[in-house]
């Protein structure tokens, strides 16, 4: 069935590091979003791909779709504490259809 | 604009006990969706509508759980009866033509 594979579940990083979260599904998605949670709250909005090899920059993020639509990784440079969180990827496959979360990603940053 | 709405916040109840879940989505949006998340499952879709209308199922844990959406403005998710194992949060989101989700706050649920 329709699945997004997303690694690592945890990282824990010191503060001022980089942190990488990827996400893969088997079949070509339509498009993919990323989101954050923040301990105790609700999925958050951050970007979407949609075009093959994508590339989005918000600040110290940089989100990335690959060239076979298939994967897409989420980078932070310089993590600072506000950082932390889940980031979840979630792909769709069809325009308009559901949205299919991956595991998530919990980041934690130690100042 | 007020975001997403969802009633009740939290809610303990005993097994056995019908529970009614509430989704006030953001107004305009033609797309709603009722996702549970748990620690060990993550985020589930369990289902979504368009225009009002169940487009997608499939992730309705079994005959226990219904959803409606009797107009462009409100949803539930029913479970009846509720088991120990619904507990989790229920998180409902709307968005606009297959765009962004915006999610509300969640209802925590725990059945005891």
């Amino acid at each position: 069935g329709q699945q997004v594979m997303q690694i690592p579940q945890y990282q824990h990083v010191q503060e001022g590091e980089d942190f990488t979260t990827y996400c893969n599904s088997s079949t070509t998605l339509s498009n993919i979003q990323w989101y954050k949670q923040r301990p105790g709250g609700h999925p958050v909005f951050l970007i979407q791909l949609v075009k093959s090899g994508e590339v989005k920059k918000q600040k110290r993020l940089t989100f990335q779709f690959g060239e076979a639509k298939k994967n897409s990784s989420l980078h932070i440079t310089a993590t600072q504490t506000t950082d932390v969180g889940t980031y979840f990827c979630a792909g769709r496959y069809n325009q308009g259809g559901k949205l299919i979360f991956g595991q998530g990603t919990e980041l934690s940053v130690k100042p | 604009d007020a975001g997403v709405i969802q009633s009740p916040r939290h809610e303990v109840t005993e097994m056995g006990q019908e529970v009614t879940l509430r989704c006030k989505p953001i107004s305009g949006h033609d797309y709603l969706f009722w996702y549970r998340q748990t620690m060990m499952r993550g985020l589930e879709l369990l289902i979504y509508f368009n225009n009002n209308v169940p487009i997608d199922d499939s992730g309705m844990p079994e005959d226990r759980f219904s959803a409606k959406m009797p107009n462009a403005s409100f949803s539930t998710l029913k479970i009846q009866p509720s088991e120990p194992r619904d507990s989790a949060v229920y998180f409902c989101a709307s968005s606009f033509l297959g765009g962004e989700l915006f999610f509300g706050e969640g209802s925590r649920l725990t059945v005891l």
